[in-house]
């Protein structure tokens, strides 16, 4: 059962460009999170999102950052125009959506804006 | 709002002993859950123990265990004979459920190593 995918591992963008990462859950899981990590800090909420739907995205920046789940294929957090200040790790995560469930993440993309 | 305190920035620990992580968290809630990642140098997330809180009796996972302080608000994890393989960055979290909506909060971590 493989765990959750996402890709790129690492990313590049210059200033100014659009940063596109994806995330595939586990098997099964239906609901998908997506948290940043700055350097030296703990993973920070940014987005919840069930399959065409947006939960909860009290996370995320107002302004060009966007996510979606759509019904068939990964789920993508996308950031336009991209400035210094974005270059963090990326985690997703996701989770049978239950209660009791537990999250359960991804190996992180690495994003890094020149 | 819920926060998640970790006052142990670095941690250190001789191999095969036992060392304990500190973790404190502020919530009105009165059912939650707490959880322990462990994130090494590759960066991937690892759970390493959840506890209900609803749970009187603590948490256990092999070699893993916590000291869970409903009243103090304090979430322990105790690591006992240490491996080298256990140096990495640890992660309290809370889990908040609210309003429809399902979210972690994290502490900043502390950095565990583990001396051979």
């Amino acid at each position: 059962n493989a765990g959750v995918m996402q890709n790129p591992r690492h990313l590049v963008r210059r200033r100014g460009q659009e940063a596109r990462l994806r995330c595939s859950p586990m098997k099964g899981h239906s609901h998908v999170y997506w948290y940043r990590q700055l350097p030296e800090e703990g993973l920070k909420f940014m987005v919840y999102l069930q399959k065409e739907n947006i939960i909860d995205e009290s996370g995320m920046p107002k302004e060009r950052f966007s996510a979606e789940f759509p019904k068939e294929g990964p789920s993508i957090l996308r950031i336009q125009q991209v400035v210094r200040g974005d270059s963090a790790a990326y985690f997703c995560a996701s989770s049978l959506g239950r209660q009791l469930d537990t999250q359960y993440f991804g190996p992180g993309t690495r994003l890094t804006v020149l | 709002a819920q926060t998640v305190t970790q006052s142990q920035p670095e941690m250190s620990v001789q191999e095969a002993e036992t060392v304990t992580l500190s973790c404190t968290y502020d919530t009105s809630e009165s059912d939650y859950y707490l959880f322990w990642y462990k994130q090494p140098p590759s960066r991937q997330m690892i759970l390493v123990i959840r506890q209900e809180a609803y749970k009187q009796q603590n948490a256990t996972e092999n070699r893993f265990s916590v000291n869970f302080q409903k009243a103090a608000k304090s979430f322990s994890l105790k690591i006992s004979d240490s491996q080298l393989g256990d140096a990495a960055m640890y992660f309290c979290a809370y889990r908040i459920l609210q309003g429809g909506s399902e979210k972690l909060v994290f502490g900043k971590g502390t950095k565990l190593t583990v001396n051979p």
